[in-house]
């Protein structure tokens, strides 16, 4: 069975310091992963996707980068936080495109003060 | 960009089967209907999708217009565990996966 970590659960942090929220699948390779943020109150909105290692597309920029350092493993961080920044941030994985299903990470709650 | 209407929100009782309206009255030939769930503080749960015929599965029933412009997720014997938010997307098959998430339908389910 497939499983998706994310880490850490949790953060607050000061405006201005970097930030470094994982991802990881496991029990699936060469997954499709996926970066998703909502503002509190607010909707879902995709960041980032990616299909390959080394590879990551921009869907929504908002001053965040994203890596993919290894097959299983999604990176989503920044040099300097703002307070727009804080949020729910989410990790999800599929399989490919075609009507493919995303599943999604249980997610990491970021505060930024 | 989301391109369904949902009623905001909804109220039902445990073991009632509810029904959950999703219009997308522009809806493209090659657009599939998916249905997420989330609760607070969790990531959305895929529950259903369709492209023409209605769909089952352990956790719904999709029914699906014929003319495609709308669409019903149907939660027989509804559990307080059901209680969510529900999001009707539309989900255009090309060369990546975006998911347009709206503000979905809040089902409430009372003892």
């Amino acid at each position: 069975a497939q499983t998706i970590h994310q880490w850490p659960v949790a953060e607050i942090k000061a405006v201005g310091s970097p930030l470094s929220l994982g991802c990881t699948i496991k029990g699936k390779s060469s997954p499709n992963l996926y970066w998703y943020w909502q503002a509190t109150g607010g909707t879902l909105q995709q960041l980032f996707y990616s299909i390959t290692v080394g590879q990551v597309e921009s869907v929504v920029q908002l001053n965040l980068s994203a890596s993919r350092p290894k097959d299983d493993q999604f990176i989503l961080s920044t040099e300097k936080l703002l307070l727009s920044h804080s949020g729910f941030y989410l990790c999800a994985w599929s399989l490919g495109w075609d009507q493919d299903t995303q599943y999604f990470g249980p997610g990491t709650r970021l505060l930024v003060l | 960009d989301a391109k369904t209407t949902q009623p905001d929100s909804m109220e039902s009782t445990e073991g009632e089967t509810v029904h959950l309206p999703c219009s997308h009255a522009t809806i493209s030939g090659n657009e599939y209907i998916y249905w997420y769930r989330q609760v607070p503080l969790q990531g959305p749960e895929y529950v259903t999708h369709g492209l023409q015929q209605n769909t089952t599965n352990s956790m719904a029933f999709l029914a699906i217009a014929s003319d495609r412009k709308s669409s019903t997720l149907i939660l027989p014997h509804v559990s307080l565990r059901d209680a969510a938010v529900y999001h009707c997307i539309l989900r255009v098959v090309s060369n990546y996966n975006v998911l347009y998430f709206g503000s979905g339908t809040k089902l409430t389910v009372e003892p």
